[in-house]
């Protein structure tokens, strides 16, 4: 089956750093990775939408200037949370889906939580 | 708008059988998955339907409705370690998922 990784899977940070995350397709080309944001006991928010080579669409509440993304290959993706805070403290997953056959199935990825103290 | 609905809790009994109800409103579908979800960890594929009917697969079975606009996940032969939300999901015309809030499966023994 499909693997995707994320890195790193724990991270806390001081507010008003960056963090930056990583999602890697490691046995299948995706050529669009999601990113998801869940709080607790909460379904998953979708926060923006990514096709390699092209800028990443945002959901609408999502601040594009915030959470960065670049999707720089068909493999790779990473989310940058710029100047971090509490509230930001959250379980981010990302998800990836190719083309294959006309499988839209998306892989997901072990999840990032992040912690803003 | 599109929507999404499914019980927010079930309680079942183990060794018991449990129906999850999903019902959907978009704009366009291309297919319904069924994800599992243990607390603190990142869903997992369960199911996938676009076309009516019954989909099964070991203890779990998934059954589409199209005209219904319903959908329902069937777990036998429960387990402890079914304990976890599930997440029924609908791929609309653009392709994009929209996801449901989730149903949390108690299972007592």
């Amino acid at each position: 089956g499909a693997v995707v990784s994320q890195h790193p899977s724990r991270v806390i940070c001081k507010s008003g750093t960056s963090v930056k995350i990583e999602c890697r397709s490691l046995d299948f080309q995706a050529t669009t990775m999601f990113w998801y944001r869940q709080f607790p006991k909460q379904s998953l928010m979708l926060m923006a939408t990514s096709n390699e080579g092209s800028k990443a669409t945002y959901e609408q509440g999502v601040e594009k200037d915030k959470f960065l993304i670049n999707h720089a290959s068909l493999t790779l993706s990473t989310l940058t949370v710029t100047s971090a805070h509490p509230e930001d403290s959250s379980f981010y997953i990302c998800s990836a889906r190719g083309l294959r056959g006309g499988d839209y199935e998306q892989y997901f990825g072990p999840g990032t939580r992040l912690t803003v103290t | 708008g599109q929507n999404i609905d499914q019980p927010t809790e079930m309680t079942a009994t183990e060794g018991a059988i449990v129906q999850i109800n999903c019902t959907y409103q978009t704009s366009g579908f291309n297919g319904l998955f069924w994800y599992q979800q243990h607390a603190g960890e990142a869903p997992t594929f369960l199911s996938y339907n676009v076309l009516d009917g019954l989909e099964e697969k070991g203890r779990f079975s998934s059954f589409l409705s199209r005209s219904k606009g319903y959908s329902y996940l069937l777990l036998k032969e429960l387990q402890m370690k079914d304990s976890a939300s599930y997440l029924c999901a609908v791929t609309d015309s653009n392709y994009q998922l929209i996801w449901g809030a989730g149903t949390k499966l108690i299972i007592k023994p």
